[in-house]
């Protein structure tokens, strides 16, 4: 069965501190993986895509990293701001269909504090 | 930002109306995508089309019905509405290109008292 994982749920960070979220998903044949930011009441919004054969990738203060072996990712935020608050999603993508169908994790809920 | 819009952001309805979700997009992508999020949960999907006069039912079972008319609109319907309807409501569409990247509307909020 497809499936995304993430850890932790929730997460609570001092604003200036880094962060590392975690995503482990069985999804196959995999085509992509990206992870979104949907901030409260809002649709997500991407902010990586990697492939298969990209091992990182940076968007700013996040980076991204792939390892298709071990079939995990990580997030990192560096230097948090107040409006990283955010549910931050992990969403993988197979080579099975025309759809281009998603799989999508629950999400890490990430709080920055002043 | 998306050109992908949904009306209404929110939405409180009694029990037994028909309602109707609106979702618009300008970037003339064939594939359009209706998704079901409970707080906390992954986003289901429930709906989505290939393309003009395409429809399909997704991996959730919604007793809501779609349309695909025209490229651009793709509304999603409730005939008669309940409390276990409520739940956040994700359009979403895609060129099909760029890895099939998905760019979703604001969601509609929908309340069924």
């Amino acid at each position: 069965k497809n499936q995304v994982e993430q850890s932790p749920q929730s997460l609570i960070i001092l604003e200036g501190k880094n962060c590392t979220l975690q995503c482990n998903y069985t999804v196959s044949p995999f085509s992509n993986l990206r992870w979104y930011k949907q901030d409260t009441g809002r649709g997500p919004v991407s902010l990586t895509i990697m492939t298969f054969s990209e091992n990182t990738k940076s968007n700013g203060r996040y980076t991204a990293t792939l390892d298709a072996d071990t079939k995990q990712s990580s997030l990192h935020i560096t230097a948090s701001q107040l409006s990283d608050s955010a549910s931050y999603i992990c969403v993988v993508s197979d080579r099975g269909s025309t759809l281009g169908r998603l799989y999508f994790g629950r999400g890490t809920q990430l709080t920055v504090w002043p | 930002e998306a050109d992908i819009y949904q009306t209404p952001r929110y939405l409180v309805i009694g029990t037994g109306k028909k309602i109707t979700l609106e979702c618009s997009q300008t970037m003339g992508h064939d594939k359009m995508y209706w998704y079901q999020q409970d707080p906390g949960m992954e986003l289901h999907l429930i709906h989505y089309s290939y393309g003009v006069n395409s429809t399909e039912k997704g991996d959730l079972s919604s007793e809501s019905t779609v349309s695909r008319i025209r490229t651009e609109h793709f509304p999603l319907t409730l005939e008669s509405a309940r409390p276990s309807h409520t739940s956040q409501y994700l359009c979403a569409s895609s060129s099909g290109q760029g890895g099939y990247e998905q760019y979703f509307g604001p969601g509609t909020r929908l309340t069924v008292t």
